[in-house]
C-alpha cells in the first residue's frame, strides 16, 4: 500500500498550546497535502508543499517537507478549541493518477 | 461553503431500494471524485472522472455505478446495498492540469452523504 500514515493518531492538548502532527509516506512524491475534517463534515484543504519546497506557511500552520526521510509535519501554533478536528495528509504520488490519504490524527483543544 | 453541494445530507435506506446520491461543483473543475469513509478506517477512493471520463474504479462492487454526465455534475447511484456499506460518501472536485499526464492539486470536498443502509 502506498498510503501515508499519520502519527500520533490523537492528540489532546490544551488552548494556546502548539500541536505537531507527522506524516509518513513511502515513494517519491510531485506534492503532499494537508487537510482538515471536523467531525462527519467534508475534508477542508490546508496547505500544499510542493517536493521541491521544504517549509510552507499559511496563519497559524506550518508544514515542512523531509524528502530525504519521506516525511512531513504540521505545526499549528497556539491552538484554539476551534483546531479540534482530524487531520488528514494526503500524497501525490509520481506515476499515479490520484491523491492517496492516511488515516489522518484526531485533535482534541481543550478550552 | 466549498463550492461543493452534495444532496441529500442524510439517507436512509433498505437493502432492496433503489437511491442515488448527487454532486455538484460550481467551481469550473475538471475532475470529480467519489470516497467512503468508514468509522476507524482510511478515506477510500471509489471513482474518478477526469474530462468527464471514469479513469478509476477501484474495485468497487457493482450495486454501486458512477454516473458523471458533465464536468460539474456527479451522480452515484445505489441498488441492493448491504448494511456495511453504510459510511459517509463524500464528493471532491479538482482542476487538473492535463489530460496526458496528471499533477493533483488540492481538492475540494464537499460535505457529504450520511448513508445508512438497514
Amino acid at each position: 500500500s502506498q498510503q501515508g500514515e499519520e502519527d500520533p493518531q490523537a492528540l489532546s492538548i490544551q488552548e494556546g498550546e502548539n500541536a505537531t502532527m507527522n506524516c509518513s509516506y513511502k515513494t517519491s512524491i510531485n506534492n503532499l497535502q494537508w487537510y482538515r475534517q471536523n467531525s462527519g463534515r467534508g475534508l477542508v484543504h490546508l496547505i500544499l508543499i510542493r517536493s521541491n519546497e521544504r517549509e510552507k506557511h499559511s496563519g497559524r500552520l506550518r508544514v515542512t517537507l523531509d524528502t530525504s526521510k519521506k516525511s512531513s509535519s504540521l505545526l499549528i501554533t497556539a491552538s484554539r478549541a476551534a483546531d479540534t478536528a482530524s487531520y488528514f495528509c494526503a500524497t501525490d504520488y509520481s506515476g499515479y493518477s490520484t491523491l492517496t490519504f492516511g488515516k489522518g490524527t484526531m485533535l482534541l483543544v481543550s478550552p | 461553503e466549498t463550492g461543493v453541494t452534495q444532496t441529500p445530507r442524510h439517507l436512509v435506506m433498505g437493502m432492496t431500494n433503489k437511491k442515488s446520491l448527487k454532486c455538484e461543483q460550481h467551481l469550473g473543475h475538471n475532475a470529480m471524485y467519489w470516497y467512503k469513509q468508514s468509522a476507524k478506517k482510511p478515506l477510500e477512493l471509489m471513482f474518478v472522472y477526469n474530462f468527464k471520463e471514469q479513469t478509476e474504479n477501484n474495485s468497487v462492487p457493482s450495486r454501486f455505478s458512477p454516473e458523471c454526465p458533465n464536468s460539474s455534475h456527479l451522480f452515484l447511484h445505489l441498488h441492493t446495498l448491504q448494511p456495511e456499506d453504510s459510511a459517509l460518501y463524500l464528493c471532491a472536485s479538482s482542476q487538473v492540469l492535463s489530460a496526458g499526464e496528471f499533477s493533483y492539486n488540492e481538492q475540494f470536498f464537499g460535505p457529504g452523504t450520511r448513508l445508512t443502509v438497514l
